[in-house]
C-alpha cells in the first residue's frame, strides 16, 4: 500500500513569510496527525484530526498556525507569519485504529 | 498525563555486541508502547509495539523490547548490533483511553565497526 505522502520535502523562507505543507494519508485512515520535530527533540503533536473534525489542537499555536482537513482525506498545515523558532521538521502521520501511526517523510522548514 | 523518558542521549555499541536503548514511561491507565527509528532525512519508521499479551515483543530488523510493568520500562534490545542500526530511536507511549501518543526525546544509537 502507498505510504503517507508529504510535500514539499524542503522549504526555506524568511521570517514573517507564510508557508503551507500538504499531507495525503494512507487510503482509508480516518485519523491524521501533524507533528513538529525540532532538532534534537522528539516529535510534538500539533493537531489531530478524526475524519474532518479536530480531536486535539491543544499544542497548536493558533495565533500563527492553522490546519484543515476539509474532505476528511488530505490535509494542509499553514504558518502565517513564520518565526525563526518555527524551523523544524513537520511530520504527518495517519492511523486507522489509533494503535499504530504511519509517518510520512516530513517537510524540513528553515526560517531565516 | 502520560510521559516517556529516554535517559540516554547517545548509546555507543561495538558491532556484534548486544545493544539496549532504555525507555521508561508514565501513564494513568494501561499503556500502549512503541519504538520508532529515524534515519537521516527520513520520517519515523515503526519498529515494534506492545499492546497486550507477552511481555517480550519482537519487531523489525531483529529488534525486540521487554515490557516491565513493575519498573514501567520498555527497553529496546538487539542481540547483535549492526553498523546499519546506527540511527535515532524514539520510544512512545499512549494511554489506552487516549488517542494521543507522546514521544521521548530520542536516543542516538552509534554502532562502531
Amino acid at each position: 500500500e502507498a505510504g503517507v505522502a508529504q510535500s514539499p520535502r524542503y522549504k526555506i523562507i524568511e521570517k514573517r513569510q507564510s508557508v503551507a505543507f500538504w499531507c495525503n494519508p494512507i487510503s482509508g485512515h480516518a485519523t491524521l496527525y501533524w507533528y513538529q520535530q525540532i532538532l534534537g527533540q522528539g516529535p510534538k503533536l500539533l493537531i489531530q484530526f478524526q475524519n474532518n473534525g479536530v480531536v486535539d489542537d491543544s499544542q497548536l499555536p493558533k495565533d500563527r498556525f492553522s490546519a484543515e482537513r476539509l474532505k476528511g482525506v488530505d490535509s494542509t498545515l499553514k504558518i502565517q507569519p513564520a518565526k525563526l523558532e518555527d524551523s523544524a521538521v513537520y511530520l504527518c502521520a495517519s492511523s486507522s485504529s489509533g494503535a499504530q501511526q504511519f509517518f510520512g517523510p516530513g517537510t524540513r522548514l528553515t526560517v531565516l | 498525563a502520560q510521559s516517556v523518558a529516554q535517559p540516554e542521549d547517545q548509546v555507543n555499541v561495538a558491532e556484534g555486541n548486544p545493544l539496549t536503548v532504555k525507555c521508561t514511561y508514565s501513564v494513568s491507565g494501561n499503556p500502549y508502547l512503541f519504538w520508532y527509528v529515524q534515519y537521516p532525512n527520513r520520517g519515523l519508521q515503526f519498529l515494534l509495539k506492545y499492546i497486550t499479551g507477552d511481555n517480550l515483543v519482537k519487531g523489525s530488523y531483529g529488534f525486540e523490547a521487554e515490557f516491565n510493568k513493575s519498573q514501567t520500562s520498555f527497553h529496546l534490545k538487539k542481540p547483535s548490533a549492526l553498523v546499519s542500526d546506527s540511527a535515532l530511536y524514539f520510544c512512545a507511549v499512549r494511554d489506552i483511553w487516549d488517542d494521543k501518543i507522546i514521544f521521548g526525546k530520542g536516543t542516538r544509537l552509534h554502532i562502531l565497526p
